[in-house]
């Protein structure tokens, strides 16, 4: 069955400091994967995504996200964290062939000044 | 803005009131989606329509009940709700076959008393 999983209910980091998401999958086939982010009051918004090629994708706002066939993972990563990064991540999946969307349970990301 | 507009925002009714949320979007694509989010719980997917035709229902129980007129409108048909209903109803628009991400609309706070 297909899944995500984002193990970290929050994360908390300092203002300046690198941050790591983290989000594991499962899928029978090659996935696509995404990451959305979602403020208070908002619905979701795209950051980024993976569909083939390149490991290292970059996104909106600064973020990047590494994917890792072997460790089936797709952390979601920023060198350099902002107060405004504070927010609900989601992982998302899909398989390429598929229009259905998995989603994680999300992860809170404090960022402290 | 994302492209998705959903109303109302917010929306609080009783047990026995009838009431109807709307989605549209305006980005020609092919496929819409109700999804739930409740608080510490992963994104559920409600009902899927592509091509105007319904093709996912995972479950849902029967006061909820979706109608899609035609490929930019959505709605979803509220009836004899219970307390655990209360929750963000959040549309979202595809474009099928491709490898284009789904778009979110803001979302609906639903409270049932």
């Amino acid at each position: 069955a297909q899944s995500v999983a984002q193990p970290e209910d929050q994360v908390n980091v300092a203002e300046g400091n690198p941050l790591t998401v983290k989000c594991t999958y499962s899928v029978s086939g090659n996935p696509y994967l995404f990451w959305y982010v979602q403020y208070p009051n908002r619905g979701l918004q795209f950051l980024l995504k993976y569909i083939t090629g390149d490991n290292l994708v970059k996104g909106s706002y600064g973020f990047e996200a590494e994917f890792n066939k072997s460790q089936t993972s797709f952390h979601l990563k920023k060198p350099s964290a902002l107060v405004s990064d504070s927010a609900l991540y989601f992982c998302a999946v899909r398989e390429y062939n598929f229009n259905k969307f998995y989603f994680g349970s999300g992860t809170k990301l404090n960022v402290k000044p | 803005e994302t492209g998705v507009t959903q109303t109302p925002r917010h929306l609080v009714m009783g047990m026995t009131n009838k009431k109807s949320l709307k989605c549209e979007q305006h980005l020609g694509h092919n496929a819409m989606y109700w999804y739930k989010q409740s608080a510490k719980k992963p994104l559920e997917l409600m009902f899927v329509y592509s091509l105007e035709e319904r093709v996912e229902n995972n479950s849902v129980p029967s006061r909820f009940s979706p109608e899609c007129p035609n490929s930019s409108h959505l709605f979803l048909h509220l009836h004899t709700l219970q307390p655990e209903d209360s929750a963000l109803y959040l549309c979202a628009s595809s474009q099928q076959g491709t490898e284009l991400e789904q778009y979110f609309g803001p979302g609906t706070r639903l409270t049932v008393t």
